[in-house]
């Protein structure tokens, strides 16, 4: 069974760091590049960042640029993703995703998801 | 940068109903567009991909046209399980992704 489970959500101040992640299972993770994509209370979906399957290649959002870094850990099937100079209107669920094609896929198709982790940014 | 725009913002449907939904992208994207179903507190599911691929397991009810800038989402009949926010996104220039703002289907 294909499944992505996020962690590492959570509340912190300000200015403060924190790494979420998303272990996978069922599939063969190394092949599939992979997204983070988060929700604002209430609010709708924003992309925030890509990887390669073999993370040769990171691509972002312009508003996480500079702050927000994702890798990835093949041989143990994670998804990390490290958010620094966090801010308020950082709160939001953050999901983790699959692309629907393996290998050299250029497909911004996201099908399978994980459940999310909530992040609260709050003084 | 690509700007995704769903309607209506929310719709008042009756089950049985027949429904569609509209995406409109503000520069061409050609076939590269996706929808997606969320239910409160869930993460959102794959429904149709490359406009009009029904992904696996989706119910015939449910499908999708268009090209361009301008795309529909159909139900084709409504049923309770069908009342969710409906997302379109769009990955004109991958892997940057655009999500419109989502059309939210309520009971009538």
């Amino acid at each position: 069974q294909v499944q992505l489970v996020e962690s590492g959500g959570g509340v912190v101040q300000p200015e403060k760091s924190l790494r979420l992640s998303c272990a996978t299972s069922g599939f063969r993770f190394s092949t599939y590049a992979m997204h983070w994509v988060r929700q604002a209370p209430g609010k709708g979906l924003e992309w925030l960042a890509a990887i390669w399957y073999d993370g040769g290649y990171q691509y972002y959002a312009d508003s996480v640029k500079g702050r927000f870094t994702i890798s990835r850990d093949n041989p143990k099937n994670t998804l990390h993703l490290q958010m620094d100079s966090l801010r308020v209107d950082d709160t939001a669920m953050y999901f983790c995703a699959r692309a629907n094609c393996s290998g050299h896929c250029y497909s911004g198709t996201l099908d399978i998801w994980g459940q999310g982790t909530m992040v609260t940014v709050s003084s | 940068e690509i700007v995704m725009t769903q309607s209506p913002a929310t719709l008042s449907v009756s089950p049985g109903e027949r429904v569609t939904l509209s995406c409109r992208a503000s520069q061409n994207v050609n076939s590269n567009l996706v929808w997606y179903q969320q239910k409160p507190g869930q993460a959102p599911r794959l429904l149709i991909y490359d406009t009009s691929t029904t992904a696996t397991g989706v119910p015939a009810r449910f499908s999708g046209r268009g090209s361009g800038t301008e795309f529909t989402l159909t139900i084709s009949s409504l049923q309770s399980e069908d009342f969710a926010v409906y997302y379109c996104q769009s990955f004109n220039n991958w892997p940057w992704l655009t999500f419109g703002g989502g059309t939210k289907v309520e009971i009538k």
